[in-house]
């Protein structure tokens, strides 16, 4: 089993929607990581969080460290969301998820 | 402009060559970082820089080489390259261990082993 777990590994919505990607993981951290991977390859932090919730745009994050689980919300998806979500914990290493691939319709 | 750029974006190399890519940023962060993802968009931690000291180094084999001759630069060279080698590797850098303030990403570099 993975230290990191994202679900869902695909999700498909159309533009408007409400969306949420979570992410648990199972070792001890000191902080978490939100990435998104644009089609075309790059990669931007979105958001480093240790505790409760942050919030830039319509990007929504929250942590809940007892439960060892993250969420990403984007309301008001895009389009231009359209991306890889990529959660990462920071233990004694970097761990990544795999990514969930965020397709929103027009 | 760019914050962190690598070089080059592209490489298409022989098994068994040698080879370097390279990475600069002009953020004035104190530490860098490799990454390599596979095929299957898997993003692994490979190597980390603070202040031109090794603080990670992840399961690489010794065939990967990180230098770093300044805050600003983190190269990594690779000898006998093999097939398996063929990802994409990206550079970044934070402020601080551990990226509290976040990331920054280079775009790249796709590496094909032939």
């Amino acid at each position: 089993k993975n230290e990191v777990e994202q679900s869902p590994q695909n999700l498909t919505a159309q533009e408007g929607e409400f969306i949420t990607i979570n992410c648990s993981y199972s070792v001890g951290i000191s902080a978490l990581h939100w990435l998104q991977q644009h089609p075309g390859g790059g990669i931007v932090s979105l958001f480093m969080l240790s505790s409760g919730k942050k919030k830039h745009g319509r990007l929504i994050a929250t942590i809940n460290i007892q439960e060892k689980h993250s969420s990403l919300h984007i309301t008001a998806s895009h389009p231009r969301d359209s991306a890889v979500y990529i959660c990462a914990v920071r233990s004694d290493k970097i761990i990544f998820g795999k990514g969930t691939r965020l397709h929103i319709l027009p | 402009d760019t914050a962190v750029s690598q070089t080059p974006k592209y490489l298409v190399t022989q098994m068994g060559n040698d080879k370097s890519i390279k990475c600069e940023q002009n953020l004035g962060h104190d530490t860098m970082y490799w990454y390599k993802q596979d095929s299957k968009k898997f993003l692994k931690i490979m190597f980390s820089y603070n202040n031109k000291e090794l603080i990670i180094n992840e399961t690489v084999p010794n065939r990967f080489s990180p230098k770093s001759p300044d805050k600003a630069h983190l190269n990594l060279h690779i000898n006998s390259l093999e097939l398996g080698d063929s990802a994409v590797y990206f550079c970044a850098s934070s402020q601080g261990i551990g990226g509290v303030y976040g990331y920054t990403f280079g775009s790249g570099t796709r590496l094909t082993v032939v």
